[in-house]
């Protein structure tokens, strides 16, 4: 297990259908976090889970929006109803602990384009 | 207001030049800083940390000013492989997470 590891690597997707992100976050690290970038910006925190524990969810983060962790290792991210706006890399990382110390580890992301 | 605000760029620079990147931060709890690099449709990646009495590593060197809220990545003898996307990020204070800039784009030109 050398990184975080990411599936799809790209996604196109009719607008209204559901979608379904994986990440896999390296294995001793025990936060998880995703995050949304769009063309010309950085990226954009959506939610972040402590082992299986959903922490904290940003105001991005609409009730179409649905993440999960179940056993606290692998994640994934569900976006219901996609919408043209919904396009946009997303990306995962973990982290050791606070990511104030060492910062995180990212995935490659997943490009989704709604069309 | 942005959390954390960059200049985008872009900075169009010469081989060997020295380029100089500046960020600012408003919320005065976050402790930790980071200069991520993101290249074109790739992932960022920890590029270095900022620590309080400055951060030099190679041709990079890294410094925080808590009195300005001010952060700076300075770029000595810049190379080709340079070019990229540079990434301010702090952490979130009280927050367990990092926020990010926009980024400020590098291209350097042969």
């Amino acid at each position: 297990d050398t990184g975080v590891s990411q599936n799809p690597r790209h996604k196109i997707t009719k607008r209204g259908q559901n979608v379904t992100f994986r990440c896999d976050p390296i294995s001793e690290h025990n936060r998880l976090y995703w995050y949304r970038q769009t063309l010309g910006q950085g990226p954009e925190f959506l939610t972040y889970f402590q082992n299986e524990a959903q922490l904290e969810k940003s105001r991005l983060l609409s009730d179409r929006f649905s993440a999960e962790r179940p056993k606290g290792s692998f994640s994934t991210l569900e976006i219901q109803r996609t919408e043209q706006g919904d396009s946009a890399m997303y990306l995962c990382a973990s982290s050791f602990g606070q990511p104030r110390h060492y910062g995180y580890t990212f995935g490659s992301g997943t490009r989704l384009t709604v069309v | 207001r942005k959390e954390v605000e960059q200049d985008p760029g872009p900075f169009n620079v010469p081989e060997g030049a020295t380029v100089a990147f500046n960020c600012t931060y408003s919320n005065s709890a976050s402790q930790s800083f980071f200069w991520y690099r993101q290249d074109c449709r790739k992932e960022p990646k920890l590029l270095m940390s900022v620590y309080s009495s400055g951060n030099e590593d190679g041709r990079f060197t890294a410094q925080l000013n808590r009195a300005s809220q001010y952060i700076s990545l300075l770029i000595r003898d810049s190379k080709l492989s340079d070019s990229a996307t540079y990434l301010c990020v702090g952490d979130g204070g009280a927050t367990n997470k990092l926020i990010f800039g926009t980024g400020t784009l590098l291209a350097v030109q042969p």
